[in-house]
C-alpha cells in the first residue's frame, strides 16, 4: 500500500523559505506512470494545487506561485520536497503531498503557520 | 477566487440523489475529460472519488457517479448516507500553461 508522509517545520517566519519534503514508501518514486504533486489548504478554505514535479525532475508549476516555488527530487531516498520563499500570513495552510495522474494518495498534511 | 465554480452548500435527506455542479470553461473543464472529484471529512486529506470524468477508483461506491456537458461537471450521489456528510471539491487539467484547477469546493449535509 503506497504511503506518503510530509515532513518539516511547522512555523515559518515571514519572509523566510517553506521547506518541506515528502517520503514515499510502498512504491517507487520512479514509476514512470505518475507526477508527484503538492496542494495546500488554508484553514477553513479549498484547494490549491501547487505544482509537481516527475521523477526525471521535469516540474510544472501554478502560474501564481511559480515565482515563489521550488520542487525537487530525490529518487535515492524515494523523497520529493517543496521550497516556497518570501512567505507571508496567507501562506498559512495545510500542505499535502500526493501521487499524480489523478491525485489518488494523499499525505495526512501538515500544518505550516506562518508567523514572528 | 477559484477557477472552477462549484455551489458552497448542498443538502439531501438520507436515500435522496443530489447533484454537484462544477463550472469551468473551455479552456479547462469544456476542452478535456479530465475532471476529477474529491472528498473531504473534517480534518482528514481528500479522497479521491472520480477520475477522468465518470471512472470510479476501486473501493468506491457506485452510488457516486460523474458526467459532464459542456463547460460543466456533475457529480451526483444517490442513495444519501450520513457518511457521505463531507467537503467536496472538482478538479480539472486546464492545459499547458495553467495545468490543474480546484473548484472552491462544496459542502453536503445530510439532513
Amino acid at each position: 500500500q503506497l504511503q506518503l508522509q510530509e515532513s518539516g517545520p511547522g512555523l515559518v517566519k515571514p519572509s523566510e523559505t517553506l521547506s518541506l519534503t515528502c517520503t514515499v514508501s510502498g512504491g517507487s518514486i520512479s514509476s514512470s506512470s505518475y507526477y508527484w504533486g503538492w496542494i495546500r489548504q488554508p484553514p477553513g478554505k479549498g484547494l490549491e494545487w501547487i505544482g509537481s514535479i516527475y521523477y526525471s525532475g521535469s516540474t510544472y508549476y501554478n502560474p501564481s506561485l511559480k515565482s515563489r516555488v521550488t520542487i525537487s527530487v530525490d529518487t535515492s531516498k524515494n523523497q520529493f520536497s517543496l521550497k516556497l520563499s518570501s512567505v507571508t500570513a496567507a501562506d498559512t495552510a495545510v500542505y499535502y503531498c500526493a501521487r499524480q495522474l489523478w491525485f489518488d494518495y494523499w499525505g495526512q498534511g501538515t500544518l505550516v503557520t506562518v508567523s514572528s | 477566487q477559484s477557477a472552477l465554480t462549484q455551489p458552497a452548500s448542498v443538502s439531501g435527506s438520507p436515500g435522496q440523489s443530489i447533484t454537484i455542479s462544477c463550472t469551468g470553461t473551455s479552456s479547462d473543464v469544456g476542452s478535456y475529460n479530465l475532471v476529477s472529484w474529491y472528498q473531504q471529512h473534517p480534518g482528514k486529506a481528500p479522497k479521491l472519488m472520480i477520475y477522468e470524468v465518470s471512472k470510479r477508483p476501486s473501493g468506491v461506491s457506485n452510488r457516486f457517479s460523474g458526467s459532464k456537458s459542456g463547460n460543466t461537471a456533475s457529480l451526483t450521489i444517490s442513495g444519501l448516507q450520513a457518511e457521505d456528510e463531507a467537503d467536496y471539491y472538482c478538479c480539472s487539467y486546464a492545459g499547458s500553461s495553467t495545468y490543474v484547477v480546484f473548484g472552491g469546493g462544496t459542502k453536503l449535509t445530510v439532513l
